[in-house]
C-alpha cells in the first residue's frame, strides 16, 4: 500500500516568507508526528497528533511554526517569516493507534527539504 | 530527562566486515528502543525494535541489537557488512505514552571495498 507521501520535496523561499509542508500519512494511523532533522544534527521533534485529541505541541520552536491536521489525515506545517536557521529536512511520519502496553513504530515520508535564502 | 547518544559520528567499515554501531540512552522506565536507517535521499526505515521480553532482537537486513540494561545501551550489529549498508543510523527511545520519541544525533556508515 501507500506509504507515507510528503510534498514538495524541496522549496527553495526567501527569508520572511511563509511556507506550508504537507504530509499524507497512511490511510488509517491515527498519529502523526512532524520532526526537522539539520545537518549533523539528529531528529528533533516538532509536534504530534493522535486522533481527536489536542497536538502535543511542545516541540515547536517558536510561534512562527504552526501545525493543522485536518479530517484525522492530511497535515500541513506552516513556518511564518521564515528564517535562514529554518533551512532543514522537514520529516512526518504516521504511526498505527497505539494501545495500552503496546507501541508501534513510526513510518516515515520522503521529507521536505527546506532551504530559506 | 530522555535522551539518546550515538558517541560515534563517522564509522567506515570494509566490506564484509563485522559491524557494532553503539547507542546509550536515559529514560527513567522501562523504554522502547528503536534503530532506524535513512539512506541518501530517503525517509527513515525501522530495522529493529525492543519492547519487552528477549534482549537480543532481530531485525531486517541481517541486523540484530541487544538491549542490555545495566548499560543503558542498545547496540546495533550486523556479521557482515555490505555495501548497500551504507547509510546513516539512528537510535531512538520512546515514551510509553507513545507520544514523544527521541532520537540520537546518528551515526554515518562508510563501507569500503
Amino acid at each position: 500500500g501507500a506509504g507515507v507521501s510528503q510534498s514538495p520535496s524541496n522549496k527553495v523561499t526567501e527569508k520572511g516568507k511563509d511556507v506550508e509542508l504537507r504530509c499524507d500519512p497512511i490511510s488509517g494511523h491515527t498519529a502523526l508526528y512532524w520532526y526537522r532533522q539539520s545537518l549533523g544534527q539528529g531528529l528533533e521533534f516538532l509536534i504530534y497528533f493522535q486522533g481527536n485529541s489536542a497536538p502535543d505541541k511542545s516541540g515547536l520552536p517558536s510561534d512562527r511554526f504552526s501545525a493543522e491536521r485536518t479530517g484525522g489525515s492530511v497535515s500541513t506545517l506552516t513556518i511564518q517569516r521564515t528564517q535562514q536557521e529554518d533551512s532543514a529536512v522537514y520529516l512526518c511520519a504516521s504511526s498505527p493507534r497505539v494501545s495500552s502496553g503496546l507501541y508501534n513504530e513510526q513510518f516515515f515520508g520522503p521529507g521536505t527539504r527546506l532551504t530559506v535564502l | 530527562a530522555q535522551s539518546v547518544t550515538q558517541p560515534d559520528i563517522h564509522i567506515t567499515v570494509s566490506e564484509g566486515a563485522s559491524l557494532e554501531l553503539r547507542c546509550n540512552y536515559s529514560y527513567g522506565a522501562t523504554p522502547y528502543l528503536f534503530w532506524y536507517v535513512q539512506s541518501p535521499g530517503q525517509g527513515l526505515q525501522l530495522l529493529l525494535k525492543y519492547f519487552s521480553g528477549d534482549t537480543l532482537v532481530q531485525g531486517i537486513k541481517g541486523f540484530e541489537a541487544e538491549f542490555k540494561r545495566s548499560q543503558s545501551s542498545f547496540n546495533l550489529r550486523k556479521p557482515s557488512v555490505h555495501w548497500s549498508d551504507a547509510a546513516e543510523y539512528f537510535c531512538a527511545v520512546g515514551s510509553n505514552t507513545g507520544n514523544q520519541f527521541y532520537f540520537g544525533t546518528g551515526t554515518s556508515l562508510t563501507v569500503i571495498p
